[in-house]
């Protein structure tokens, strides 16, 4: 079965960087675009970008440009996502989530990995 | 403030019906798709309504979606108690070039 297995809690000051993982297992990891969704403590959900596991292309929210990187290593079925600069309002669950439509990018999403928390504390 | 605004949050008794309605602009709702996702309690969001309104494998036909120009909703029918959860929409944004979700919208069951 699809699953979407990420890494666990992390805790950062501020100013410095994080990198999630998301290993995928289940299915071809290299047919589905993967996205990235954040959503704070009691909050909605965030988009923040997709990358394409099969070219490595990206493509970031607006917001995020300049301060997020997504990378993934097939030799491993993983994702990542790399948020430097961290701020406390970064605290966050990161979810990974799979495309619907495979390499045709729909941008709704059939499968969540189980998030990530990230802590931004001094 | 989020682009999608989605309506309060509604309450209903086991069996009723309840609707969810998400309001958004010629961008985004009146141009492209509108999905529903139900987050439960400390839990990651589920794909309930996808294209407007339909329904991937698995879900319930209680679950209906629609859409007309700017606005969408989400109708759930014979309400369970496990129907409480956040429901969200999602719309792809021309202008701001991103997917955008509605701020969410607390379902309670009583």
């Amino acid at each position: 079965q699809v699953q979407l297995v990420q890494s666990g809690a992390e805790v950062k000051k501020p100013g410095a960087s994080v990198k999630v993982s998301c290993k995928a297992s289940g299915y071809t990891f290299t047919n589905y675009y993967l996205h990235w969704v954040r959503q704070a403590p009691g909050q909605g959900l965030e988009w923040m970008g997709w990358i394409n596991p099969d070219s490595g292309d990206t493509n970031y929210a607006q917001k995020f440009r300049g301060w997020v990187t997504m990378t993934r290593d097939t030799s491993i079925n993983t994702a990542y996502m790399e948020l430097s600069r961290l701020r406390s309002d970064d605290t966050a669950l990161y979810y990974c989530a799979r495309d619907r439509g495979g390499l045709l990018l729909l941008y709704y999403f059939d499968y969540w990995g189980q998030g990530s928390l990230v802590t931004v504390s001094s | 403030q989020s682009v999608l605004t989605q309506s309060p949050s509604p309450s209903g008794t086991p069996g009723q019906r309840v609707t969810i309605s998400c309001s958004g602009s010629s961008s985004n709702i009146g141009r492209n798709y509108v999905h529903w996702y139900q987050q439960l309690p400390r839990m990651a969001p589920k794909l309930v309504i996808c294209r407007n309104d339909e329904r991937p494998s698995g879900v319930p036909d209680r679950f209906s979606g629609s859409k007309s120009g700017t606005s969408a909703s989400l109708a759930i029918s014979g309400l369970r108690s496990e129907d409480e959860a956040d429901y969200y929409c999602a719309a792809w944004d021309d202008s701001l070039s991103g997917l955008m979700f509605g701020g969410g919208t607390k379902l309670t069951v009583l």
